[in-house]
């Protein structure tokens, strides 16, 4: 079945720099790569997704990168701020093995330096 | 607009005994989902309902079963708990059948079996 791995764990990054996130998928038939945000507390939120059609999408200081052919794809954070600081989520659906269903990697804790 | 609801938000069993997670959505959508999350282990799917009727197995679904009681509603039950069982669940609903659709979360049920 489809597996995402997703690296680093951890990052700490200084209030304005970039944070980059990145996590690579199995199934090469998966189609949809969100992202979420997870706050102390609270469920994932969707922050910005991209469809296996397009190479990069951009939503102010968030952007998403997605290479199929080396079947992996990235969050980029740029001008980072406190509020930034959460739990990010990668995941990959669509394939032949998870049509109906969303696969996770493990998460990502960034925290931002003031 | 309340979204994804999730009752109770905290709850302490002891081994062996039984209780419902009731998950309930007021957007229309049409498919749920029940999620737990771990440490390091970000969110694995326990079962899914691609449409009101429906109900399928996912990655984790040993020792829970669930009801789709309506298009609204989606809860998870737990005959006999285990402290293996002891974790944050999430419930998730989309507006497509696919998984290849934004899923909207609830705040999750922090679940304590000893």
């Amino acid at each position: 079945g489809e597996n995402v791995e997703q690296h680093p764990s951890t990052l700490s990054v200084q209030e304005g720099d970039s944070a980059v996130i990145k996590c690579t998928y199995s199934d090469s038939a998966s189609n949809y790569f969100p992202w979420y945000k997870q706050e102390l507390g609270k469920g994932p939120q969707l922050i910005i997704d991209i469809r296996s059609n397009v190479g990069e999408k951009k939503d102010q200081r968030i952007a998403v990168t997605l290479n199929k052919t080396a079947k992996h794809f990235s969050l980029h954070i740029t001008e980072t701020q406190p509020e930034d600081s959460a739990v990010y989520f990668c995941a990959a659906s669509g394939g032949y093995s998870s049509a109906s269903k969303i696969i996770f990697g493990s998460g990502t804790r960034l925290s931002i330096r003031p | 607009n309340a979204g994804v609801t999730q009752t109770p938000k905290f709850q302490v069993l002891k081994t062996g005994q039984s209780m419902t997670l009731q998950c309930a959505q007021d957007m229309n959508h049409n498919s749920m989902y029940w999620y737990r999350q771990d440490p390091g282990m970000g969110l694995r799917l326990i079962y899914y309902s691609a449409s009101e009727g429906t109900t399928d197995k996912g990655e984790v679904p040993n020792g829970y079963n669930v009801s789709r009681l309506n298009k609204r509603e989606f809860s998870l039950r737990l005959e006999s708990a285990a402290p293996s069982q002891t974790s944050v669940y999430f419930c998730a609903s989309s507006v497509g059948r696919g998984g290849n659709q934004p899923q909207h979360f609830g705040d999750g049920t922090r679940l304590s079996i000893l």
